[in-house]
């Protein structure tokens, strides 16, 4: 069972267009983590999201953690190919002892932006 | 800058061998993990360790086995490879923080495994 559900796990849209990434979860996250990875390499973060509510804008993408902290989006605007890649939500669920530092993973989705 | 390094980006193995995995981390994290990452399946959690010689299993620990001597390497040990081993290895690292706070999670490159 995923506790963090990722939709759509394929996106591929035309440079310019805008798109929308959601990370849905009936469980509640301390915080919340948005990872981008390429062919070949290791995911890489992006943003950490930790207050219920909070909006934070990196360029053209924009994060949002929901209320209740089960849930995040990330919007980006005006899709460039660079933006291509695999696009990771992560939640920690806080709490105690050795599970402190762990991280759950969506399935990510998979961005492809054309020229 | 935060940096782990997996040993081999790249290996093939027979079935039945015995595999190590190595990852040293030069930012005196306490976590260390090491993930399997395949198509459509994502990040999933082996067996992570969050001080010397402590280990936790994840998520898929079956097959595998995990070493951590030094706070700064953490090897994955796969006793009797098998064809459904075959994957993309990612180790990571993070400091052990308290709650709310974020856990950023450093990933290495990748090893990528070939099992035949």
């Amino acid at each position: 069972t995923q506790l963090l559900e990722q939709s759509p796990q394929f996106l591929s849209i035309q440079e310019g267009e805008n798109l929308t990434v959601y990370c849905n979860s009936s469980s509640v996250f301390s915080s919340l983590q948005w990872y981008r990875q390429e062919p070949g390499e290791g995911p890489v973060l992006l943003v950490t999201v930790v207050t219920g509510g909070e909006v934070k804008k990196l360029k053209r993408l924009t994060f949002q953690f929901g209320d209740a902290r089960k849930d995040s989006s990330l919007h980006i605007t005006a899709a460039q190919p660079g933006d291509t890649g695999l696009y990771l939500c992560a939640g920690a669920r806080g709490g105690r002892g050795p599970t402190l530092g762990r991280l759950y993973f969506g399935r990510g989705t998979q961005l492809t932006v054309w020229p | 800058d935060v940096k782990v390094t997996q040993s081999s980006r790249y290996l093939v193995k027979r079935t039945g061998e015995k595999v190590f995995l190595e990852c040293v981390q030069d930012m005196d994290h306490e976590n260390m993990f090491w993930y399997r990452q395949d198509p459509g399946l994502g990040l999933r959690l082996i067996y992570f360790s969050y001080d010397v010689k402590m280990k936790e299993k994840g998520d898929i620990p079956e097959g595998y086995s995990v070493s951590r001597e030094k706070k700064e390497r953490f090897s994955l040990i796969l006793e009797s490879a098998s064809t459904n081993q075959t994957s993309m290895y990612l180790c990571a690292s993070s400091l052990s923080v308290g709650q709310g706070a974020g856990n950023t999670i450093y990933f290495g490159e990748g090893s990528w495994l070939t099992v035949v």
